[in-house]
């Protein structure tokens, strides 16, 4: 049963530390997406890679988080310095990216992030 | 986008069918509706999709008017596990499959 894996799944850390995620997108599936979850906000959609290259991080704040595919098996999100603010539910998402088929992504199980 | 409208919370009985509705009276022609769901502290769970045929699969029937303007995904059968948020969102054709979730539907299923 292919599925999507992040690493940590949990992570409490202090501000003005480096935090760095880690997701492992489903065999072949060439588009990986990572979005963050607070209750204030919903669900955001931070950034998005077709074939490893980026294709949209406008949801992203450029300052402070960063996000690359090394390779086609990890995708990493990077947050240096952290804040507080930066505390959620982080989840990767990846999808075949077939025409017809972009919106049927297959989502991790998230790393929750406190920031203290 | 087309941004979506969905009701904030609805009940279903357990057993009963679970209807729940979706406005999207602003989705052009090349914009597919997509069903998530979202089971308290998982990552969100793809249900079905289409573009203006009804579908149906193992999970759920969606059906879209006409018009294009609103659809509805029904649970045939809601189970306690079904409890969840559903969001509605409309996704461009061949656009990298940027999706934007709302607020969504509280489901709760109730014995």
């Amino acid at each position: 049963d292919a599925r999507v894996t992040q690493t940590p799944r949990h992570k409490v850390t202090e501000m003005g530390q480096e935090v760095t995620m880690r997701c492992q997108p489903i065999l072949g599936h060439n588009t990986v997406f990572w979005y963050r979850q607070t209750m204030m906000q919903g669900l955001e959609l931070l950034a998005y890679f077709r074939n490893r290259a980026p294709l949209d991080d406008s949801g992203m704040p450029k300052d402070r988080f960063s996000a690359e595919m090394p390779d086609a098996t990890l995708a990493t999100l990077k947050i240096q310095p952290s804040e507080p603010r930066d505390s959620a539910v982080y989840f990767c998402a990846s999808g075949s990216g077939l025409a017809g088929l972009e919106g049927e992504q297959f989502f991790g199980p998230g790393t929750r992030l406190t920031v203290l | 986008d087309a941004k979506t409208t969905q009701p904030p919370s609805m009940d279903c009985a357990e057993g009963r069918a679970a209807n729940l509705p979706c406005n999207h009276s602003t989705i052009s022609g090349n914009e597919y509706v997509y069903w998530y769901r979202q089971i308290h502290s998982q990552g969100p769970q793809y249900i079905i999709h289409g573009l203006k045929n009804n579908e149906t699969n193992e999970m759920a029937s969606l059906i879209i008017t006409e018009d294009r303007k609103s659809s509805t995904l029904i649970l045939p059968h809601a189970t306690l596990r079904d409890t969840a948020v559903y969001y509605c969102i409309v996704c461009l054709y061949n656009q990298g499959g940027k999706l934007i979730f709302g607020q969504g539907t509280e489901l709760s299923v109730k014995p």
